[in-house]
């Protein structure tokens, strides 16, 4: 079925700095890409998605582009906040009900 | 976000004892969810409903069982309460292909 494999971490940086989180796909057809942040004692919530090759999600300065030939979906903010510091997961459709979501991507911005 | 909320939050409890997690969403999703969370294990599926009294295990269901008489109300039980159980459980549901998740149950079994 549809997997993806996710840059395990943990990540730590300076305010301001640039960050990316390399995620990869292996899936049948082009399904829906998906990444999701689990901030501190909380649930996890859907940050962005693409939903078919070459788009781009973006939100909260957030951005991550769907790209089929090297089938990945990385995740890049280009001045990350202390506020920014949370679990990062990517996903993908494992057949038309479920999701599978990456290890998660530990994330602490420093001031 | 879909509205969805968990009840307890928190909940320590002993070995041996019978456990029932409750989630409320109010966006009529038919798919409903059951993880726990866990280090080095990230989210491992529990249960899922495909409507109601409509479910299927997912791929970590020994010793856990649930229950959806109404399409707004899933609950996971845990029979009897191990120690390995203890974890943080999320609830979530379907909307499109996104999954929307509540908050989040800290579950310890003492």
């Amino acid at each position: 079925g549809n997997s993806v494999t996710q840059m395990e971490g943990p990540v730590t940086l300076s305010e301001e700095a640039f960050l990316t989180i390399n995620c990869t796909y292996t899936a049948t057809g082009y399904p829906s890409l998906f990444w999701y942040v689990q901030y501190p004692g909380e649930g996890l919530q859907l940050l962005l998605k693409a939903t078919k090759a070459d788009d781009k999600g973006s939100n909260k300065g957030f951005e991550a582009t769907y790209r089929k030939e090297t089938t990945s979906f990385h995740l890049e903010k280009g001045s990350v906040q202390v506020s920014d510091s949370a679990v990062y997961f990517c996903a993908l459709p494992s057949n038309d009900y479920k999701l599978s979501f990456g290890a998660g991507t530990t994330v602490t911005v420093r001031a | 976000d879909a509205g969805i909320t968990q009840s307890p939050r928190h909940k320590v409890t002993e070995t041996g004892t019978p456990v029932t997690l409750r989630c409320h969403q109010t966006e009529n999703h038919r798919y409903m969810y059951w993880y726990r969370q866990d280090p080095g294990h990230g989210l491992r599926l529990i249960h899922y409903s495909y409507g109601v009294k409509d479910t299927d295990k997912g791929e970590v269901s020994d010793g856990y069982s649930v229950s959806r008489s109404k399409t707004e109300d899933f609950l996971l039980t845990l029979e009897s309460a191990t120690s390995s159980q203890t974890s943080v459980y999320f609830c979530a549901s379907r909307g499109g292909h996104e999954q929307y998740f509540g908050p989040g149950t800290r579950l310890t079994v003492t």
